[in-house]
């Protein structure tokens, strides 16, 4: 599976949209970008996923570059409750899915 | 569906002793992961089962390390001898792959995790 790349941190105000960027460069054409987060102490939830087209649902949209080399997570409205580690990941067919560090979100007041 | 149950929550062990996780996936998926969490090395895939069967274990740390699915609801993964640097936070996740949203759809559901602590 590609390898993904994603800052170590971010911070957002709370009501504004958090832009989660991840860079997955070695993308093969039939790896899907999947997004998780963990919420401290939890283990991780399932966000959203997308092979090249954006995808929305009702936690958060998925935009993927048309070459696909990149993707950004976005949670419109962000609140106190989304701080937390996303984590992209590049991941086929199979099982195997590798959590790399992530992006720790904080939601400020 | 009370989701993926393990057990135990928290386990405080010594040195050498056996420690045996449990893990009770989601009902009706067929595939199941057992990661182990640090602040060192992050989350860890340690192996996955598909139809009860070990597809990959290469994460697996070292021999002390055993995993058994003798059925779809059930799981377990055993440490022996259990040693202070197996601290960490054992996760037991299920999946039903293509069966969702999409047939593209491979969402794991975790567990709670089980905090070990090895003295």
């Amino acid at each position: 599976d590609a390898k993904t790349t994603q800052p170590p941190s971010m911070d957002c105000a709370e009501g504004r949209a958090a832009n989660l960027p991840c860079n997955h460069s070695t993308i093969s054409g039939n790896e899907y970008v999947y997004w998780y987060r963990q919420i401290h102490s939890q283990g991780p939830q399932y966000i959203i996923h997308g092979l090249k087209n954006n995808e929305t649902n009702e936690m958060a949209s998925l935009i993927i570059t048309e070459d696909r080399k990149s993707s950004t997570l976005i949670l419109p409205h962000a609140t106190l409750r989304d701080t937390a580690v996303y984590y992209c990941i590049a991941l086929n067919n199979n099982n195997d899915m590798r959590f790399g560090a992530g992006t720790r979100l904080t939601v400020k007041p | 569906d009370a989701g993926v149950i393990q057990s135990p929550r928290h386990e405080v062990t010594e040195m050498g002793q056996e420690v045996t996780l449990r893990c009770k996936p989601i009902s009706g998926h067929n595939s199941l992961f057992w990661y182990r969490q640090t602040m060192m090395r992050g989350l860890e895939l340690l192996i996955y089962f598909n139809n009860n069967v070990p597809i990959d274990d290469s994460g697996m740390p070292e021999d002390r390390f055993s995993a058994k699915m003798p059925n779809a609801s059930f799981s377990t993964l055993k440490i022996q001898p259990s040693e202070p640097r197996d601290s960490a936070v054992y996760f037991c996740a299920s999946s039903n792959p293509g069966r969702g949203p999409s047939s593209s759809y491979n969402e794991q559901f975790f567990g709670p995790g089980t905090r070990l602590t090895v003295l």
